[in-house]
């Protein structure tokens, strides 16, 4: 599986749009892009995941560009509950199942 | 989505000691995993654990130290057996749905102190 590179950290005023950065230059054709998210004594809750094409949700947009060497995963509106560590991981889908964590990027929503 | 359980969610254990942590999940699944979160770290994958078969262990966990049992579909426990202060971290358990494998859930996490 692909490694990926994110920032420690970032900030965010509440209710403006949260955009988290992940370079992923290595990945394979095969290789997808997931967003976890894990607040302060919770386990990981899945956001989103993509492989080539913009996703949005309920929770979020994932905008990956055309090389797919990047993406970004954008909160709309972010709120106080919305704090939390970002991780972005590149994984094959189907058979091998297992998710490689990073650091991650610690978002600091702001009021 | 899979509503996840683990048992106990806390513990506080004394060193040479073991603990027995449960995972249920409330619909059939077709994978289940063990994390280990040490203190201010991110998740390591323990083991995938396999229904009527032994887990498969990633490198750096062995089975003496890390026994794992799925008895069925919904439901699989580790044992941190010998523990040691290091051994102290959040076990989560994860699992992948039927019908939605490319997804994973995580149990909230069993917190662990050994003194």
């Amino acid at each position: 599986d692909a490694k990926t590179t994110q920032p420690t950290s970032m900030d965010c005023a509440e209710g403006r749009a949260a955009n988290l950065p992940c370079n992923h230059s290595t990945i394979s054709g095969n290789e997808y892009v997931y967003w976890y998210r894990q607040i302060h004594s919770q386990g990981p809750q899945y956001i989103i995941h993509g492989l080539k094409n913009n996703e949005t949700n309920e929770m979020a947009s994932l905008i990956i560009t055309e090389d797919r060497k990047s993406s970004t995963l954008i909160l709309p509106h972010a709120t106080l509950r919305d704090t939390a560590v970002y991780y972005c991981i590149v994984r094959v889908a189907g058979n091998t199942g297992k998710l490689i964590f990073g650091q991650g990027t610690t978002l600091q929503v702001k009021p | 989505s899979a509503v996840i359980s683990q048992k106990p969610s806390r513990d506080i254990c004394q060193r040479g000691t073991s603990l027995t942590i449960q995972c249920q999940v409330d619909s059939q699944v077709t994978m289940m995993f063990w994390y280990r979160q040490q203190p201010g770290q991110s998740l390591t994958l323990i083991a995938t654990a396999n229904q009527g078969s032994e887990a498969t262990y990633e490198s750096g966990f062995v089975i003496d130290k890390f026994p794992i049992s799925r008895p069925n579909l919904t439901f699989s426990t580790l044992t941190v057996s010998n523990m040691s202060p290091e051994d102290s971290s959040i076990y989560l358990c994860s699992v992948e749905v039927e019908g939605r494998q490319e997804t994973q859930y995580f149990g909230p996490g069993t917190r662990l102190l050994v003194l």
